[in-house]
């Protein structure tokens, strides 16, 4: 199993470009998340999918969009990049929410994004 | 929310047990407590969870104390490999499903 694959690893952007972070799994898991991860700091929630067709926002989904079109997949599209978008983006999935309990989240290696 | 409070950095020595603590005095009956660890910037990954019951797999111990307002990981053997920044969470009761809110963590330095 390769788990939570996000694609790409690195990545330069110039202020005001855009680009799709991709994030794939191969673990039938019902949810999806994307955090943020900026230096020397925690994890921040950026948008989450409990399911296909549903997405909803997190604590920082500012500057951000996502979609669920199958289980399997959930991009995160930023439309202008800014400086402050520079960050470490990482994807995770679950096999369920809150409402079970004690289901871990599987995290992927990340996608480290630099604004200029 | 329930909150979680751990200490910034800990060291220990290489082969002995590492210990680290975490309180949650606001957690509710329903909330789980979750343990991750994120080595040198790559994606945090799952150690072991709880809800009362103190819990073992083949990486770490739970325990969870009667009041469930702290607990503490315990690395029975702890390697170089197990350096690393260990985060406590607690499942949130806010509108997003299963969001797991991540502090700054306890900075593990394994020494030899």
């Amino acid at each position: 199993n390769a788990g939570v694959t996000q694609t790409p690893k690195f990545r330069i952007l110039k202020i005001g470009q855009s680009m799709t972070l991709q994030c794939t799994q191969d673990m039938n898991h019902n949810y999806m998340y994307w955090y943020r991860q900026d230096p020397g700091m925690g994890l921040k929630l950026i948008y989450y999918s409990v399911g296909a067709g549903i997405t909803d926002k997190g604590e920082v989904p500012n500057g951000y969009n996502v979609s669920r079109s199958t289980t399997e997949d959930f991009p995160l599209r930023l439309e202008l990049a800014a400086p402050s978008q520079t960050s470490v983006y990482f994807c995770a999935s679950s096999y369920a929410g809150r409402e079970v309990g004690g289901q871990p989240q599987h995290f992927g290696d990340g996608t480290r994004l630099s604004i200029l | 929310d329930a909150k979680t409070t751990q200490p910034p950095s800990m060291d220990c020595a290489e082969g002995r047990a590492a210990n680290l603590p975490c309180n949650h005095s606001t957690i509710s009956g329903n909330e789980y407590v979750y343990w991750y660890r994120q080595i040198h910037s790559q994606g945090p990954q799952y150690i072991i969870h709880g809800l009362k019951n103190n819990e073992t797999n083949e990486m770490a111990s739970l325990i969870i104390t009667e009041d469930r307002k702290s607990s503490t990981l315990i690395l029975p053997h702890a390697t170089l490999r197990d350096t690393a920044v260990y985060y406590c969470i607690v499942r949130v009761t806010g509108g997003s499903q299963g969001n797991l809110i991540f502090g700054k963590g306890t900075k593990l330095s394994v020494k030899p």
